[in-house]
């Protein structure tokens, strides 16, 4: 039971260049989010899906897209990247449902645009 | 939509003493209100968390208090140890289109000194 398993964990990247950020989690779980973490500012929500088939945006989406492929995998793309996009990214996984459960993280992938 | 306020940023003690987190959420439906800390390098960890119906949640040297009027929650460290140095992040979940979404407090830097 590997939880929640995010690819890469470091990548660097050149100011226009695209990339996907891989996260799988084996927990059947139906809720999968989206965070960055920059210092100073927590974990700010990017993207959620409350279930399969469905993503909505969160706090700080642009520049963002994302792809819910299946249950267990929900990827995150940064079409043209941009040195503000540095940051370290956590997928997380929760059961889901109207009453708040825990969420479990990802190892993160930590993001350098140059 | 949500927004969740933590204080203070850095808070310093002597091993021994308690140390205190103080957090404030704007949406009164918020229902579930998980801790997370998080050691340097390493992923956010579930701490403790409380729901809306309970007031108060307590875990070896780890409270929770709820004051669901005020919107204001609270940890509480008790005999504190080195070991207890991390970033603590508070997180308040609401419904948004019928689903919950986590959203995440700014961090707190706690420093236990022997």
């Amino acid at each position: 039971n590997a939880g929640v398993t995010q690819t890469p964990k470091f990548q660097v990247l050149k100011t226009g260049q695209s990339m996907t950020l891989q996260c799988a989690q084996d927990m059947n779980h139906n809720s999968m989010y989206w965070y960055r973490q920059d210092p100073g500012m927590g974990l700010r929500l990017i993207y959620y899906s409350a279930s399969e088939g469905t993503t909505d945006k969160g706090e700080v989406p642009n520049g963002y897209n994302v792809s819910r492929l299946n249950k267990r995998e929900f990827s995150l793309r940064l079409e043209s990247a941009a040195p503000s996009q540095t940051s370290v990214y956590f997928c997380a996984s929760s059961e889901g449902g109207q009453g708040g459960t825990e969420a479990f993280f990802g190892q993160g992938t930590r993001l350098t645009v140059v | 939509g949500e927004n969740v306020e933590q204080h203070p940023s850095t808070l310093s003690v002597q091993e021994g003493d308690s140390a205190v987190i103080k957090c404030t959420y704007s949406d009164s439906a918020s229902n579930y209100f998980p801790w997370y800390k998080q050691e340097l390098g390493k992923r956010p960890q579930l701490i403790i968390d409380i729901r809306s119906n309970v007031g108060e949640k307590k875990d070896q040297r780890i409270a929770v208090t709820l004051n669901k009027t005020a919107k204001h929650f609270s940890l509480h460290i008790t005999e504190t140890q080195p070991e207890d140095s991390a970033v603590y992040f508070c997180a308040a979940s609401t419904l948004s289109g019928g689903y919950n979404k986590l959203i995440f407090g700014a961090g707190t830097r706690l420093a236990v000194h022997p």
